[in-house]
């Protein structure tokens, strides 16, 4: 069974539009993440969730929304989708959120925007 | 800023040699992981080395930590065609509210030749 799932694996989309990544975890964690990784394969943090509460906040733009409607569920939704958007966004969970937890990480989803 | 810097950025060698890859960080820190990403795959957690460890094995992993240095290094010992992904190193460190922030460094390229 898949730990950490999202969905789509893959979403082309036009500019302007407003899509919604989707991540489920079945590990019994109680905190999510998402993560941007850009063309350089570089990862960023976007936001963290314990518990349902929203503990990290990067300086993200305000069109991205996540909504977290229980502890195993962690969703993305985008506004206004721009270029730039495009790149490999990865949900991955963890037991706690101290300084020495393994986070396990999803298949990630893969946006393109044109 | 980012906070890791891994050294080389891509890296090239025979199956059976040793694979060495580096990382340098810029702050405090309470932990380093080692996370590996396969070609269009999420990342997987290879190890984790305490602030207060210098030396930490996995099999053929062997994590290094010198905090003075800012630094660490991961070896990959006898290596193997199956070895071949992305290694990134990720700093855990506190948030200005008490969450374990992970930062992500740039990654190396690993490519093991059969």
């Amino acid at each position: 069974d898949t730990a950490v799932s999202q969905t789509p694996k893959y979403l082309v989309t036009q500019m302007g539009n407003d899509k919604s990544i989707k991540c489920e975890q079945n590990l019994g964690h109680d905190t999510m993440y998402w993560y941007k990784q850009d063309s350089k394969k570089f990862l960023k943090i976007m936001f963290s969730y314990n518990n349902k509460e929203l503990i990290i906040n990067e300086t993200v733009p305000n069109r991205f929304s996540p909504k977290s409607p229980d502890k195993a569920h962690l969703n993305l939704h985008i506004n206004s989708l721009e270029l730039g958007d495009s790149a490999v966004y990865f949900c991955a969970s963890s037991q706690g959120s101290g300084v020495r937890e393994t986070q396990y990480f999803g298949p990630g989803t893969r946006l393109l925007v044109l | 800023s980012q906070q890791g810097e891994e050294d080389p950025q891509a890296l090239s060698i025979q199956e059976g040699e040793n694979a060495t890859m580096n990382c340098s960080y810029k702050t405090s820190i309470n932990n380093l992981q080692w996370y590996r990403q396969n070609s269009g795959r999420g990342l997987v957690h290879l190890i984790l080395i305490r602030s207060n460890e210098r030396e930490k094995h996995s099999g053929r992993l062997r994590v290094t930590l010198d905090t003075s240095k800012k630094s660490s290094s991961l070896l990959i010992t006898a290596s193997r065609a199956a070895d071949t992904a992305s290694y990134f190193c990720a700093t855990g460190a506190r948030n200005s509210g008490g969450y374990q922030k992970v930062t992500f460094g740039t990654g190396t390229k690993l490519q093991v030749i059969p």
